[in-house]
């Protein structure tokens, strides 16, 4: 099993539609969480950080479920200009010493007019 | 303005001419790493460092090497290129990695060994 898997899409939604994606990671010992966005050959930019209560930024909505060991992106409200691939990141462990990040492939996001 | 800097940006190279990438960061960050990028596969770590003088194996570090002899800079070294090191190959840097600590990535450098 991946450490962190997405399901890679493409999904293809209208402007103004609500669209929401998982990602699933592996190792119930993560400690860090967070959403990146990247456009098409840029580089990766954070998009929010995940909290254990779940947190939101405007139309962003983030939550993590440990149980199930999944962490979600809701975007409300859908614009053009969220079209981009989303990349789920998790730090695998919390050891000092141990800090490697593990991303997700990205799932493919675009918007329709 | 706060930045990580790469260069060369794009490189073609030959197999077996040892080359080096170079990547800057000028936010006085401790945490820096090198990624490759390819289809299918994601962003994967290839090395990263805690500090100056401390440098840890990532998820693909074959073929690579790397060092911190100093804060804002963490050149990757590819001794001995060959074509499965074709890639988009990007540097970032941050704080830590904990959930505060946004990694900020510079523009990358598209790496073709032919």
């Amino acid at each position: 099993r991946k450490e962190v898997e997405q399901d890679p899409g493409p999904f293809n939604v209208p402007e103004g539609a609500t669209v929401a994606f998982n990602c699933t990671y592996s190792n119930s010992a993560s400690q860090s969480f967070f959403w990146y966005r990247q456009d098409c050959r840029k580089e990766p930019k954070l998009l929010m950080s995940v909290y254990s209560s779940g947190n939101e930024d405007g139309r962003f909505t983030a939550q993590l479920n440990r149980a199930s060991q999944y962490i979600s992106l809701l975007i409300r409200d859908s614009k053009l200009s969220d079209s981009a691939t989303y990349l789920c990141v998790v730090n695998p462990t919390y050891n000092f010493g141990n800090e490697k990040l593990t991303f997700g492939t990205g799932t493919r996001l675009t918007i329709i007019p | 303005e706060a930045q990580v800097t790469q260069n060369p940006r794009y490189l073609i190279t030959v197999t077996g001419k040892k080359l080096t990438v170079t990547c800057s960061q000028n936010m006085n960050h401790e945490y820096m790493s090198w990624y490759r990028q390819d289809p299918g596969l994601g962003l994967r770590q290839i090395y990263y460092s805690m500090n100056v003088e401390v440098t840890d194996k990532g998820d693909v570090p074959e073929g690579y090497k790397v060092s911190r002899k100093e804060k804002r800079n963490f050149p990757l070294i590819l001794e001995s290129p060959s074509p499965n090191q074709t890639s988009l190959y990007f540097c970032a840097s941050s704080l830590g990695t904990g959930e505060t600590h946004e990694q900020y990535f510079g523009p990358g450098t598209r790496l073709t060994v032919t």
